[in-house]
């Protein structure tokens, strides 16, 4: 049973240019869920979907971010015109969605802004 | 807003019983979770508590007291493959949207 799968594990990009990180739930999951993490620090929320719904995005910066889980193929987390601040490992997570504090974590896509 | 505090660093030797603490502030509560993550790697979850006690799983135990808004996870005879980076983190919606803490740096020593 596959677990959460992330792609890619390393991107490096310009300023200016834009990340595509992809995030694939483990099978049966219907919740997804991303989180930024700087090195030696916490993971930070930035936003929650559910299949082709954004149910709480209050984590993430209101311009150059976005986010979407359509009906068909895997979550993406879209960051345009990138800065050197957005240098972070990204992680995408996914559960079954019931309140067991559980949730399983990708590999995480590692962003650096050159 | 929602805060938790955990040290930032613990160091214990090999076989030894090291217990780190979480306490939180936040609107809205439903449970306290745990999380192991290596240098690098995929955070892994450990615990849950949603009601006031000790969990144990195996070498681990979680407690909570959600009056106090505190909970602890006890780790008994370390190992040097328990070095990594701990992390509490609260559950207020019941939707799994959670919010970690800045985590505890645990080095375990021979």
């Amino acid at each position: 049973n596959a677990g959460v799968m992330q792609n890619p594990r390393h991107l490096v990009r310009r300023r200016g240019q834009e990340a595509r990180l992809r995030c694939s739930p483990m099978k049966g999951h219907s919740h997804v869920y991303w989180y930024r993490q700087l090195p030696e620090e916490g993971l930070k929320f930035m936003v929650y979907l559910q299949k082709e719904n954004i149910i709480d995005e209050s984590g993430m910066p209101k311009e150059r971010f976005s986010a979407e889980f359509p009906k068909e193929g895997p979550s993406i987390l879209r960051i345009q015109q990138v800065v050197r601040g957005d240098s972070a490992a990204y992680f995408c997570a996914s559960s079954p969605g019931q309140g067991s504090g559980e949730l399983f974590f990708g590999e995480g896509s590692r962003l650096t802004v050159l | 807003g929602q805060s938790l505090e955990q040290p930032s660093e613990v160091t214990a030797v090999e076989g030894a019983i090291v217990q780190i603490n979480c306490t939180y502030q936040t609107s809205g509560f439903y449970g306290l979770s745990w999380y192991q993550q290596h240098d690098g790697g995929a955070p892994t979850f450990l615990s849950y508590n949603a009601l006031d006690g000790l969990e144990e799983t195996g070498r681990f135990s979680s407690f909570l007291s959600r009056s106090d808004s505190y909970g602890y996870l006890l780790l008994q005879e370390l190992q040097m493959k328990d070095s990594a980076s701990y992390f509490c983190a609260t559950d207020n919606n019941a939707g799994n949207m959670l919010t970690f803490g800045g985590g505890t740096r645990l080095m375990v020593k021979p």
